[in-house]
């Protein structure tokens, strides 16, 4: 079945820097790929979709990678700010492309 | 524009009683799908909903069962409660049912097992 790694351990980043956040998948090879962000106590908020056929997307701070070949997403968030503090999840489409399977995601701290 | 909501916030039950969670979709949404979230762990799809049909099944027992309504408006019942259940269920609506669109998400249903 399909698998998904994100970090399990919290990333702590000054304030101002580059946050990277990693998503690798094993026994799958997706269409698509997602990433959500949660805060304490709420549900998940839609950032991006990045299809299979690109390679990068970009919204505002935010950028997305997909290397079909590594089986691995990467999302950044340039000039992070203390804002940006919250867990990251990204998330693949099942095989019949209906549900979504999510990993356990990663806590962003953005010092100041 | 509302978002998607859910009821109650918060809810204690006991093992072996049965829960009744209720979601409304995103205005414009035909799809419902529910999600149980375990603390420190991400989202694990229960079923999806679609013109009133169960679509899609995760790896759920039978205990856990839906509805959706012609308002597409969607119940999550648990039967037989049992500790493990203890969770936060979210609801995420959609615009058909293809996982390819975003997933709205409630801000879910906090449920206790005592």
């Amino acid at each position: 079945s399909q698998k998904i790694e994100q970090n399990s351990e919290a990333l702590n980043i000054q304030e101002g820097k580059t946050a990277t956040l990693t998503c690798n998948y094993t026994n799958y090879s997706p269409a698509y790929l997602q990433w959500y962000r949660q805060d304490p106590g709420r549900g998940p908020v839609f950032l991006l979709l990045i299809r299979e056929n690109e390679k990068e997307k970009r919204k505002e701070r935010l950028k997305v990678t997909f290397d079909t070949t590594l089986k691995q997403s990467l999302f950044h968030i340039t000039a992070s700010q203390p804002a940006d503090s919250a867990t990251y999840l990204c998330a693949l489409p099942d095989t019949g492309r209906r549900a979504l399977t999510f990993g356990s995601g990663t806590r962003l701290q953005v010092q100041p | 524009d509302a978002g998607v909501t859910q009821s109650p916030t918060h809810l204690i039950k006991t093992r072996g009683q049965q829960v009744t969670l209720r979601c409304s979709p995103k205005s414009g949404h035909d799809t419902v799908s529910w999600y149980q979230q375990a603390l420190g762990q991400g989202p694990q799809f229960i079923f999806q909903y679609y013109e009133e049909e169960e679509r899609q099944r995760g790896n759920f027992p039978d205990r856990f069962s839906g509805h959706q309504f012609p308002n597409y408006s969607s119940e999550l019942n648990v039967n037989a409660l049992l500790l493990g259940d203890s969770a936060l269920y979210l609801c995420a609506s959609s615009l058909g049912i293809l996982s390819n669109q975003p997933q709205h998400f409630g801000d879910g249903t906090r449920l206790s097992i005592l």
